[in-house]
């Protein structure tokens, strides 16, 4: 079945690490992004990728980066330099320019800092 | 002001009631309409999609698009506890893949 798949399911990271969490999609989507989902704060884009080995960043891109180098894949990494990390992440994809009816979610990933 | 508000609830409803959940918009632009469903640790899965004003039915879902006033709905016939989730409404600009989301309602059905 095609889908996304957001690895690990849950994460800690210490004070000072950086984390990366796995995205992967077969749906053979051309874009791809990362949201945040806070308590009471709805999703808010840090990165998007409409093609390989290209992003942009998106509403609260400091503290992380990401990688797009191949069409099925999106990384995200979480570095020291986000003050505030824990959350739930949630990987999408979508087929470009179809007004983000296409947009299909992985199953989140939550990060917690200890 | 943000450019779309949505009440975040909780919204609690008997077993078979209809549901009504309501967000509204600042921007005149946003042509394309998305209610996604959100199960508790779970991520969002599209639920109805429209375009423009008007309604469109799906099984118990309606979605409704009221450009003039700048609102959207999406009811819910004869809810079921298995309804129970936080519904988010999404927005996106003709020409953009970008959706504006709401903050999301949650909805519990009892039994």
């Amino acid at each position: 079945d095609g889908g996304i798949t957001q690895s690990p399911k849950y994460l800690f990271r210490k004070e000072g690490q950086n984390v990366t969490l796995s995205c992967e999609q077969n749906l053979n989507h051309d874009a791809m992004y990362w949201y945040r989902q806070d308590p009471g704060q709805g999703l808010r884009l840090i990165y998007y990728s409409q093609i390989v080995n290209d992003f942009q960043k998106g509403d609260i891109a400091e503290g992380y980066s990401v990688s797009r180098e191949k069409k099925e894949s999106f990384p995200l990494t979480v570095t020291s330099a986000q003050k505030n990390p824990t959350a739930f992440y949630l990987c999408a994809s979508s087929i470009e320019g179809l007004g983000g009816s296409g947009y299909t979610f992985g199953s989140g990933t939550r990060l917690t800092v200890v | 002001q943000k450019e779309v508000e949505q009440d975040p609830g909780p919204l609690s409803v008997p077993e078979g009631a209809i549901v009504s959940l309501n967000c509204t918009y600042s921007n005149s632009a946003f042509q394309y309409f998305m209610w996604y469903r959100q199960y508790s640790r779970k991520g969002p899965e599209l639920l109805m999609y429209t375009y423009s004003s008007g309604n469109k039915e799906d099984g118990r879902f309606t979605a409704q698009v009221d450009k003039s006033s700048k609102y959207i709905s999406l009811f819910i016939r004869d809810s079921q506890p298995s309804d129970s989730a936080t519904y988010l409404c999404a927005m996106t600009l003709g020409g953009s893949y970008i959706p504006t989301f709401g903050r999301g309602t949650s909805l519990i059905v009892h039994p």
